[in-house]
């Protein structure tokens, strides 16, 4: 079983700042790495999949990069604005699968 | 509009009664699997389907069953619902178990076990 840990578990930020989070998992048998954004009363939401070492994405303010060499990943939001608030997800997978061990994800609220 | 549905959304029941949630989806996805969410713990996988006919046991499997008789159909069976069972349940797709394919999710169904 993976193991997916997340942190931090919360983060309170005001608008307008710049923030990350990490999430780290087991890099032996890695294959792919999930981000998922979670609104409060709504369902997750896919942000990025990625699979290779050195990846970078980006979604308008928001990206993320992946190495898989050290197992960790991380979430960068430039400018946070209020609607960013949500609970964001990593989820890793191993052996060519997209079975996804979750982490327990961080809760951003940006205060404006 | 691509789309997994959920129902009911909200639930309170009685321990023992059986109930069933439903999940379907719209988009042909082969794989499908169901969650259940509690605070600090994420999300932990109940069971999961790679296909129609084809279902198997995820990490907290005890309690429930389901079944896959058709490909968008994945309904999460609880035979004797107990307190412990109390959850946030969210059922997803991916267009297949092999390949890197994000998940979509349901809209959950809250759960409560008196």
């Amino acid at each position: 079983i993976l193991n997916v840990e997340q942190s931090p578990q919360s983060l309170h930020v005001q608008e307008g700042d710049s923030t990350n989070f990490t999430c780290s998992f087991p890099s032996s048998n890695f294959y792919a790495l999930h981000w998922y954004r979670w609104e409060t009363a709504k369902s997750p939401e896919a942000l990025f999949v990625m699979t290779l070492n050195g990846d970078e994405k980006k979604k308008g303010r928001i990206s993320a990069t992946l190495n898989t060499k050290e197992g960790y990943s991380y979430l960068y939001i430039k400018g946070s604005q209020p609607e960013d608030s949500a609970t964001y997800l990593c989820a890793s997978s191993g052996d060519a699968g997209n079975m996804l061990t979750f982490g327990g994800g961080t809760r951003l609220m940006v205060k404006p | 509009e691509a789309q997994v549905t959920q129902n009911p959304r909200y639930l309170i029941t009685v321990t023992g009664k059986k109930l069933t949630v439903t999940c379907s989806q719209n988009m042909n996805h082969e794989y499908m699997s169901w969650y259940r969410q509690d605070p600090g713990l994420g999300l932990r996988q109940i069971y999961y389907s790679m296909n129609v006919e084809v279902t198997d046991k995820g990490d907290v499997p005890e309690g429930y069953k389901v079944s896959r008789k058709e490909k968008r159909n994945f309904p999460l069976i609880l035979e004797s619902p107990s307190p412990n069972q109390t959850s946030l349940y969210f059922c997803a797709s991916s267009l297949s178990v092999r390949g890197p394919y994000e998940q979509y999710f349901g809209p959950g169904t809250r759960l409560t076990v008196t």
